[in-house]
């Protein structure tokens, strides 16, 4: 069964600390995405990547950065955690042929 | 860049009735639309899609159609059943590389048994 997997269901963070989110993928997929997803606001593009080693911002990166080193593995950092990166954090990769995507079960991050 | 809006935000519906979602996209070389369901504790899952070049697709009780002219596109759920109840999001996509998706705010279905 293919899948996405995230580190992380739930996790809790101080404010100011350096956080790491990790998402593998067992498809041989291209690409990797990261989101948040707040109630109303839908899903929010932060980075993705087009291959290893490569990386493009998306809609809101402040705050933010990514590392894909291999191609299984994206993973989303928070530099200095805020309150207001509290938040459910999504990730998903899809093959470069195609637009359709695999979503992991999401991290639930609170920072306090 | 894409900008997706989905309407209506909350939908509440009778056991067996049907159920639609509208969204209206911005940037007309969009291409690909999906649907994706995403029940409690569970990341969103693809349940449908259709591309541009298709004007309505059918799966059983789900249903997409695309109006290119207008810029939107809806899901039409018959005999729906509680196990629909979730949340829905619409989503939009130009052929650039990596096959970027554009996301509406999400509906959150309600079926009343």
């Amino acid at each position: 069964d293919v899948k996405v997997t995230q580190s992380s269901r739930y996790l809790v963070k101080r404010t100011g600390e350096k956080v790491f989110l990790e998402c593998v993928q067992d498809m041989d997929h291209e690409n990797m995405f990261w989101y948040r997803q707040d109630p109303g606001l839908g899903l929010r593009l932060i980075y993705f990547s087009y291959d290893v080693k490569m990386k493009e911002k998306g809609d809101i990166p402040e705050g933010y950065s990514v590392s894909r080193e291999k191609k299984e593995r994206f993973s989303l950092i928070l530099e200095s955690a805020s309150t207001n990166q509290t938040s459910m954090y999504l990730c998903a990769s899809s093959s470069r042929g195609t637009h359709g995507y695999t979503f992991g079960s999401g991290t639930r991050l609170t920072v306090v | 860049g894409e900008n997706v809006e989905q309407h209506p935000s909350t939908l509440s519906v009778q056991e067996g009735d049907s159920a639609v979602i509208k969204c209206t996209y911005s940037d007309s070389a969009s291409n690909y639309f999906p649907w994706y369901k995403q029940e409690l504790g569970k990341g969103p899952q693809l349940i449908i899609d259709i591309r541009s070049n298709v004007g309505e697709k059918k799966d059983q009780r789900i249903a997409v159609t695309l109006n290119k002219t207008a810029k939107h596109f809806s899901l039409h759920i018959t005999e729906t059943q509680p196990e629909d109840s979730a949340v829905y999001f619409c989503a939009a996509s130009i052929r650039e590389y990596g096959n970027k998706l554009v996301f509406g705010a999400g509906t959150i279905l309600r079926v009343k048994s």
